[in-house]
Order: C-alpha cells, then sequence, then structure tokens
C-alpha cells in the first residue's frame, strides 16, 4: 500500500539556523508533490507544489527538492525565525486518482529564540 | 478575499446523537474536499467531489457518514448515530482543481473540532 513517511519526532532548532525536513514515500509514483504549513487549531496552508520534472522550487526562505530515485523531498527553511514554529505535512496525489491527495503525519517544528 | 468557512468551529454531541458539519468553499472552485485529522497525525481523506458529484467517497469510514454538495458551492458532512471514535478535527478544503488536471492547491478552512462524549 502507498504509505508517505515524515519524522514523527519534533525537530528543535536556533533561530538562524536552516531546518531540513524529510518526506520519503513508498509504493507512489506521484507526478507532484506539495508542502503545507499547519498551526494549531488552524487547516493547513499550502506553501510549495514540486512537479516530477523538478529537482528543486525556491520561494522566499523556503527550499524544496523532488528525487523520484529515492522518492524522497526535503523541505528546507533558511535563517528559521520563531514564527517559522509549526508543523508542516507533505501531501501526495493518491495514485489512483490525482484529486485523491494524501497527506503524510507531519514534523513540528520549533524554533528556538 | 473569502477563504473557506467551516461552521460550527466546535460541537459537542452525545453518543449516539445526528450532527451536521457545514463547509462553504472559496467562490468559484469547483473541487470540495473533507478530511478528518486526529491529534498528532496528518488530515485522512474522507470524500471528493467534483461539482455536485461525489467523485471519491472512498475515505468514508462506514455508512454512518454521509455527504452532501447539491448546488456544487456549500457541502454539508452528515454523522449518524456518532460514536466517541468520531472524535476529531473535521476538515474542508476546495481548490480550482479541474477532472484529470491535479496540481492546484487545496485551500483549507480551519475545521470543526467534533467531540462526542
Amino acid at each position: 500500500s502507498q504509505k508517505i513517511e515524515q519524522n514523527s519526532e519534533a525537530l528543535n532548532i536556533q533561530e538562524g539556523k536552516t531546518a531540513t525536513l524529510t518526506c520519503n514515500y513508498t509504493n507512489y509514483s506521484p507526478a507532484y508533490l506539495q508542502w503545507y504549513r499547519q498551526d494549531p487549531g488552524r487547516g493547513p496552508v499550502f506553501l510549495l507544489l514540486i512537479r516530477e520534472n523538478e529537482k528543486e522550487k525556491r520561494k522566499e526562505r523556503l527550499k524544496v527538492t523532488f528525487d523520484t530515485t529515492l522518492k524522497q523531498s526535503l523541505f528546507h527553511i533558511t535563517a528559521s525565525q520563531p514564527a517559522d514554529s509549526a508543523t508542516y505535512l507533505c501531501a501526495l496525489p493518491y495514485s489512483g486518482g490525482y484529486q485523491k491527495v494524501t497527506f503524510g503525519t507531519g514534523t513540528k517544528l520549533q524554533v528556538i529564540p | 478575499g473569502a477563504g473557506v468557512s467551516q461552521t460550527p468551529s466546535n460541537k459537542v454531541t452525545e453518543k449516539g446523537k445526528y450532527v451536521e458539519l457545514r463547509c462553504d468553499p472559496i467562490s468559484g472552485h469547483t473541487a470540495l474536499y473533507w478530511y478528518r485529522q486526529s491529534l498528532g497525525q496528518g488530515p485522512e481523506f474522507l470524500i471528493y467531489f467534483q461539482g455536485t458529484g461525489a467523485a471519491d467517497d472512498s475515505g468514508l469510514p462506514n455508512d454512518r457518514f454521509f455527504a452532501v454538495r447539491p448546488e456544487g458551492s456549500v457541502s454539508t458532512l452528515k454523522i449518524q448515530r456518532t460514536e466517541r471514535g468520531d472524535s476529531a478535527m473535521y476538515l474542508c478544503a476546495s481548490s480550482l482543481t479541474r477532472s484529470g488536471q491535479g496540481k492546484s492547491p487545496l485551500h483549507f478552512g480551519n475545521g470543526t473540532r467534533l467531540t462526542v462524549t
């Protein structure tokens, strides 16, 4: 069956450092991958989408890589700030159809001032 | 502009009761999704609408769960004979996706926190 794995342990980093979050998947050949941010008690907010033919995508302090051979995406936040503290979710289209988007469990990031 | 609106934001009900959760998507978004999220977990897919029809309801856990979108805009998730295990955050999302194109991001509401006592 299809599986998305994100590190369930919280990631604590010092302000100003680069945070790197990992998303691994199995039994998928996704056409794209998305990253979302979720704050406590709120719905997820879309951050970035990367397509299978793109190796890297950037948006301000965010960078996403997509390695379809390793079946892995890395999500980087450079010059991290306490306001970046949140849970970050990766999401892939279900192989049975583009519209059924499946989410990982998310990784909680805590940026320490 | 206005985002996805979900009402109520919190719902407490007794075991065995019937509940309805409402979702107002972003105007013009043809696709609408319901997800359920338990604490410490990612959102779990329940059902997807393209227009008025349920294009994929494979995530509904059993026949106590039902969702409608009669005019292709507002959607209601209905849960009959609620059980304590139904307690979770119920999230609605909409997108511009048309069938077969995919890739459009999901715009989520802030959810309805359902507690079954």
